[in-house]
């Protein structure tokens, strides 16, 4: 059972375009932690929501956590080749509950 | 320092070898994870350490033993793994390990691991 829904999978977009990822679920999640992974390196953290109803920003990308803290958002503003790679969201419940990924690509 | 690091970065290694994936942390963090990753997949958890103590074993083939020699080290052995063991070997760490709202994981670089 997949706890942790996230959407799109695969995005291929033209740089400068904007795009939302989103995870949802239907469990409640003590935080939730989005991730960036570039091809054979570990996941890096970008930022952890914990208040149902937070916005996060960090410069182009805006983190939302819904107000029941079981869903959230991941929105990137005029998209770079630099923001390619995998995004994961992870919901915490002792242990961290991945979503499936988005695979996002920029092309110049 | 806030970062975790994992040697070796590539292995590969047959199927009758035994060899070691290590990880270290300086962060003071005191739950230590392993994790699977296949390509394009998310991490895949297998092995939790809390305060030195294995708090989780996700039902690993017993050809992955973990080791916690103490709070700022973990060491991933392997013995006699199967080609479908190749993946992306994933060690993380967090303050601590549990339903806290902070607990954030950070994690290394990863090791590369091919069986043949």
């Amino acid at each position: 059972t997949q706890l942790l829904e996230q959407s799109p999978q695969f995005l291929s977009i033209q740089e400068g375009e904007n795009l939302t990822v989103y995870c949802n679920s239907s469990s409640v999640f003590s935080s939730l932690q989005w991730y960036r992974q570039e091809p054979g390196e570990g996941p890096v953290l970008l930022v952890t929501v914990v208040t149902g109803g937070e916005v996060k920003k960090l410069k182009r990308l805006t983190f939302q956590f819904g107000d029941a803290r079981k869903d959230s958002s991941l929105h990137i503003t005029a998209a770079q080749p630099g923001d390619t790679g995998l995004y994961l969201c992870a919901g915490a419940r002792g242990k961290l509950i991945f979503g499936q990924g988005t695979e996002l690509s920029v092309k110049p | 320092d806030t970062e975790v690091t994992q040697t070796p970065k590539h292995l590969v290694m047959g199927m009758t070898n035994k060899k070691s994936l290590k990880c270290e942390q300086h962060m003071g963090h005191r739950a230590m994870y392993w994790y699977k990753q296949k390509a394009k997949k998310p991490p895949e958890l297998m092995f939790v350490y809390s305060y030195e103590k294995l708090s989780i074993n996700e039902s690993v083939p017993s050809r992955f033993s973990p080791e916690c020699p103490n709070s700022s080290l973990l060491n991933l052995h392997l013995h006699a793994l199967q080609p479908e063991d190749s993946a992306l070997y994933l060690c993380a760490s967090s303050h601590h390990f549990g339903t806290g709202a902070y607990n954030e994981q950070f994690f290394g670089p990863g090791t590369r691991l091919t069986v043949l």
